[in-house]
């Protein structure tokens, strides 16, 4: 009930393409839902993260949607760019029961971009 | 404001030594995850500190542990090192309200190598 299932596991995508990235969840106390970005040889960066009182969110060519009934949320890569080659990883977080929180990661999507 | 920093950034031990591996977290930042990365498992959570105190724990064995300082920086051990534990470990911070979700932000990390 922990996991985060994320799909693809790798991603190949032509320059201008939209990359799609999936993740879905059970856990329904799971209540933020961070993005990261990560580049070989360097930790994960925050890409983008959402709430689940919204649908969607969207910063430049980063969006997010969130589908709370389905449990389901997903990474677009508008007009992707070879830089935007690198792993991304969805994240979950929650209070667990210490009163603190804690996150769950995907298993993370390598994404090439081909030029 | 300076990032989470880690040392050292590589590290190449044998079986059976142990190893100490330190984060310095955001300025202001209280709270401090480890994480150990591998290829085939993702971002596996190890521990959380906050003001000194191990907060929430991961599913590894004893010979993982850690602490924290009054400056909010973070050490993690592993003694008895095994093949097993080569990874990158990563130390994210975060501010941390009580019960508030909060952002993580990570270091680059420290790459071990068990010979």
């Amino acid at each position: 009930q922990q996991q985060v299932k994320q799909s693809p596991q790798s991603l190949i995508v032509q320059k201008g393409g939209i990359s799609i990235i999936n993740c879905a969840y059970e856990n329904t106390a799971f209540d933020y839902f961070p993005w990261y970005q990560q580049f070989p040889g360097k930790g994960p960066a925050l890409l983008i993260a959402i709430r689940p009182d919204v649908s969607e969110k969207k910063e430049g060519r980063f969006t997010i949607s969130f589908n709370k009934s389905a449990k389901q949320f997903s990474l677009h890569i508008m007009d992707s760019q070879p830089g935007d080659s690198a792993t991304y990883f969805c994240a979950a977080g929650s209070t667990v029961t210490s009163g603190t929180y804690k996150y769950i990661f995907g298993t993370g999507t390598r994404l090439k971009v081909l030029a | 404001k300076a990032g989470v920093t880690q040392t050292p950034r590589y590290l190449i031990k044998t079986r059976g030594q142990q190893v100490t591996l330190s984060c310095s977290p955001i300025s202001g930042h209280r709270s401090v995850s480890w994480y150990q990365q591998t290829p085939g498992q993702g971002l596996q959570f190890l521990f959380e500190y906050f003001s000194e105190t191990q907060r929430n724990k991961g599913n590894f064995p004893g010979r993982f542990s850690g602490r924290q300082f009054s400056n909010s920086r973070s050490e993690m051990n592993v003694s008895t090192l095994e093949l097993g534990d080569s990874a990158l470990y990563l130390c994210a911070s975060s501010y941390r309200l009580a019960g508030n979700t909060d952002t993580q932000y990570f270091g680059p990390g420290t790459r071990l190598t068990v010979l």
